[in-house]
């Protein structure tokens, strides 16, 4: 079973809708990523959260909004979204702890999320 | 800049047989490198990693990798392949980022058919 959750796994939204992805973990991870993922494509990183601070954004449109209120909880915030933004949106979540993180990540099973 | 590659993008197999899956990667430093699995509308699993140390590293459901720098390859191996395998492969290496956190680049992965 997965430890990261995300939801919705399902969200359908219109080009002028403001909604939210959340995403939350319980293993004590400090850095908490955002993963893009197209049909027959592999995942592409948006963004990067270490110690609930922005670590990298990959030059996301600004139409996508992230936010990490506290450790174990990171938030994508859409608005005004295109129909090209439909994608399977993976969370993940790694341990993190000066100079010896471990890697690996952790996936959430994603947010299916089509725009129309 | 980082790089993996997959050169086969579908593979088929029969239930009983062995199993190998290349991925050859680029990178400057020694890499952190990982294959991860994933089902039709799932997230990604981790079978297994490789950081340091031994080159022939075990992963979860009966899979193996071997790291060969000579070669910069790190394919993925399973003796016996079960139906219950078929599933995309996605393998993927990583660095850490100075920020915080790990920025993993994934190769365009692998498509497993098992036939009965």
């Amino acid at each position: 079973d997965t430890e990261v959750t995300q939801t919705p796994k399902h969200l359908v939204m219109g080009m002028t809708n403001k909604k939210s992805l959340k995403c939350e973990q319980h293993m004590g991870h400090r850095a908490m990523y955002w993963y893009k993922q197209k049909a027959k494509k592999p995942p592409e990183l948006m963004f990067v959260y270490s110690y609930e601070k922005l670590s990298i954004n990959e030059s996301v449109p600004s139409r996508f909004s992230p936010e990490c209120p506290n450790s174990s909880l990171l938030n994508l915030h859409l608005h005004a979204l295109q129909p090209e933004d439909s994608a399977l949106y993976l969370c993940a979540s790694s341990q993190e702890w000066r100079g010896q993180s471990t890697g690996e990540l952790f996936f959430g099973e994603g947010s299916r999320l089509t725009v129309l | 800049a980082q790089s993996v590659t997959q050169p086969d993008i579908h593979i088929t197999v029969s239930e009983g047989a062995s199993l190998e899956l290349r991925c050859n990667y680029s990178y400057g430093a020694t890499p952190y490198l990982f294959w991860y699995v994933q089902s039709p509308g799932q997230g990604l699993q981790l079978l297994l990693k490789y950081f340091s140390g031994d080159t022939l590293v075990q992963g979860i459901k009966g899979f193996e990798a071997e790291f060969k720098r000579s070669q910069s390859s790190f394919n993925l191996r399973k003796p016996s392949v079960h139906w219950s395998d078929a599933a995309e492969y996605f393998c993927a290496v990583g660095y850490i980022l100075t920020g915080g956190g790990n920025k993993l680049t994934f190769g365009t992965g692998t498509q497993l058919k098992v036939e009965l």
